[in-house]
């Protein structure tokens, strides 16, 4: 079965460009998450939807970042205007719902889209 | 609001013995789970294992089990007849089940290194 998948794997920009990170879930997950790994923050959880719509966007750092599901196979997390700071791998995972809140709870990564912004 | 601690930052072992892995936790959620994942120098994140803060016996997962504390507030991380393939970094996670909350908090990882 394929996995979560993430594209592009890497992308280098130059600072003020716009940047489209995409994202197919697993098919039947119905809840998909977008998080980022830095070395001084760690994993944080940027936004995340439940049958595509919004569910929490506290973590998204500022309206420079914005995120859509258009529908339950895609997803995109924009950055525009990008910034050095905002250099970091990006991940998207997702996870089957529960049934009668008995789970099941993991969430399942991609491989994630290393971004540098020069 | 929930928080992880894992006070070990790097750990190296002899191939085939035991490790143990800490982590600890802190949050207000009567009921909660418990995960963890790993990171392998490819970059990818693996679930490993979870733990619901109800059961009543520790998760196990092949060579993988959890150590749930739930006094101590610790989840840790037991993987027997380690292997170089375990090298890799490890990250313990957790969540409330409050409704609409499947927010995952990391700690800030292990880094565990398997010596032949």
């Amino acid at each position: 079965d394929a996995g979560v998948i993430q594209s592009p794997r890497h992308e280098v920009t130059e600072m003020g460009q716009e940047v489209t990170l995409r994202c197919k879930p697993i098919s039947g997950h119905n809840s998909l998450f977008w998080y980022r790994q830095t070395m001084m923050r760690g994993l944080e959880l940027l936004i995340y939807f439940n049958n595509n719509v919004p569910i929490d966007d506290s973590g998204m750092p500022e309206d420079r970042f914005s995120a859509k599901m258009p529908n339950a196979s895609f997803s995109t997390l924009k950055i525009q205007p990008s910034e050095p700071r905002d250099s970091a791998v990006y991940f998207c995972a997702s996870k089957l719902g529960t049934s009668g809140g008995r789970g099941p709870y993991e969430q399942y990564f991609g491989p994630g889209t290393r971004l540098t912004v020069t | 609001a929930q928080k992880i601690t894992q006070t070990q930052p790097g750990m190296f072992v002899q191939e085939k013995e035991a490790v143990t892995l800490d982590c600890t936790y802190d949050t207000s959620d009567p009921s909660y789970g418990l995960f963890w994942y790993k990171q392998p120098s490819s970059g990818e994140m693996i679930f490993l294992i979870y733990q619901g803060s109800y059961d009543q016996q520790n998760a196990t997962e092949g060579r993988y089990s959890l150590n749930f504390q739930k006094a101590r507030k610790s989840a840790n991380l037991v993987i027997s007849a380690s292997q170089l393939g375990d090298s890799a970094m490890y990250f313990c996670a957790m969540r409330g089940f409050n409704f609409g909350n499947e927010k995952l908090t990391f700690g800030t990882g292990t880094r565990l290194t398997i010596i032949p």
